[in-house]
């Protein structure tokens, strides 16, 4: 069965540090992974990775895909208070497979002034 | 202003009431996804929709209806809603494109009270 695996669960800290969120998954042929940020509403995409290797980059964020060992990470450097959300990542199917997405159970970061 | 909108925003019902959930985009987006949002366990996907008259089953569609009979459209409904339905769900919508789903849009979230 396919599944997408995030941790931490839940993370704390203080502004200006850094944090590496993960996303390890046992998916079959997908075509992009993407990372959403929801605070307290609906999820906002962040990034769409659909090359291994290749960072994608904005602003403090930045998130990358490595297919062989079949994960992705997102980084957040220098982080504030306004990054405080539920991190969710999820793969996207090629169009022959469909429309089923599986999420993760979402990164719950709170960062302390 | 491109969109994806959902009404009700909160309800609050009783067992066995049957019940619809709308949700309508304007962007001409091919696809169409219902979540559902509980605490510790992320999205799961309830049905999807690839285009009109198109439906297929996610994750979780156990007591769940769909239709898409419009393509801007895609309502959910809860024929015989039970409390374990309790939830926060979610609308979305994506173009597709020769590869694949691009990114999805969010409507605002319908949160649900089953008593």
């Amino acid at each position: 069965e396919d599944k997408v695996v995030q941790s931490p669960l839940s993370l704390v800290v203080h502004e200006g540090d850094t944090v590496t969120l993960n996303c390890s998954y046992e998916v079959t042929n997908f075509r992009s992974l993407l990372w959403y940020k929801q605070e307290k509403k609906a999820p906002t995409f962040l990034f769409m990775l659909t090359s291994s290797g290749i960072e994608k980059k904005s602003g403090r964020l930045s998130s990358i895909l490595d297919k062989k060992e079949l994960f992705s990470i997102l980084n957040i450097t220098a982080t504030q208070t306004g990054d405080s959300a539920v991190y969710l990542c999820t793969t996207a199917p090629i169009r022959e497979q469909g429309g089923k997405l599986i999420f993760g159970q979402g990164t719950e970061l709170s960062v302390k002034p | 202003e491109a969109q994806v909108t959902q009404n009700p925003r909160y309800l609050i019902t009783v067992t066995g009431k049957k019940l619809t959930v709308t949700c309508s985009q304007n962007m001409n987006h091919e696809y169409m996804s219902w979540y559902r949002q509980d605490p510790g366990l992320g999205l799961r996907q309830i049905y999807y929709s690839m285009n009109v008259e198109v439906t297929d089953k996610g994750d979780v569609p156990e007591g769940y209806k769909v239709s898409r009979k419009e393509k801007r459209n895609f309502p959910l409904i809860l024929e015989s809603p039970s409390p374990n339905q309790t939830s926060l769900y979610f609308c979305a919508s994506s173009s597709v494109r020769d590869r694949g789903l691009e990114t999805q849009y969010f409507g605002p979230g319908t949160r649900l009270l089953v008593l």
